[in-house]
């Protein structure tokens, strides 16, 4: 089956680690995308890449890191540096020149 | 990139009722998406509709576009229980980056 996940679905973090939340694609799709949720509010764009090797930021991107090294990995790192990294996190994921997004089905990270 | 903004916050129907939920923006759009997220998980793809296109359906869904007043809305005929979720709209200009509103909580009562 096609699709993208996230591994893993809760995750808990004591204060001052960082935390990697993987994001894996079998789509063949070139552009991916990280997203964080807070309680009742909307998306808000952390990082993106449209191709391989390559990466930009989004709205949030501080406390963060990614890498793209492969084309069906996006990995997204939590620093320490994130003030307050407890949310929701979602992964996706679309062709190049389209718009519609895929949408794996999210990590929940929460700071003890 | 430009936001969405969805209209009502929150809209709580019977089952069998319509329910439509509207979405503004600020600036020009090559086409504009509606997604729909069930509690605790991701999102899902709905329905895209292009700017030169007015009206769209995709089963249940009736999706409306006027690009002079910058709106759209959705319409869920028929509603059922499992249509209870938050719906977002998602107006795109070109480019990959683009920003989802808080979104309309739909409760559709059994």
């Amino acid at each position: 089956d096609g699709g993208i996940t996230q591994s893993p679905k809760y995750l808990f973090r004591k204060e001052g680690q960082n935390v990697t939340l993987s994001c894996e694609q079998n789509l063949n799709h070139d552009a991916m995308y990280w997203y964080r949720q807070d309680p009742g509010q909307g998306l808000r764009l952390i990082y993106y890449s449209q191709i391989v090797n390559d990466f930009q930021k989004g709205d949030i991107a501080e406390g963060y890191s990614v890498s793209r090294e492969k084309k069906e990995s996006f990995p997204l790192t939590v620093t320490s540096a994130q003030k307050n990294p407890t949310a929701f996190y979602l992964c996706a994921s679309s062709r190049a020149g389209v718009n519609e997004q895929f949408f794996g089905p999210g990590t929940r990270l929460t700071v003890l | 990139s430009q936001q969405g903004e969805e209209d009502p916050q929150a809209l709580s129907i019977q089952e069998g009722e319509n329910a439509t939920m509207n979405c503004s923006y600020k600036t020009s759009i090559n086409n504009l998406q509606w997604y729909r997220q069930n509690s605790g998980r991701g999102l899902v793809h709905l329905i895209l509709i292009r700017s030169n296109e007015r009206e769209k359906h995709s089963g249940r869904l009736r999706v409306t576009l006027d690009t002079s007043k910058k709106s759209s809305s959705l319409l869920i005929t028929a509603s059922r229980a499992a249509d209870t979720a938050s719906y977002f709209c998602a107006p795109t200009s070109g480019t990959y980056k683009y920003i989802f509103g808080t979104g309309t909580r739909l409760k559709v009562l059994a």
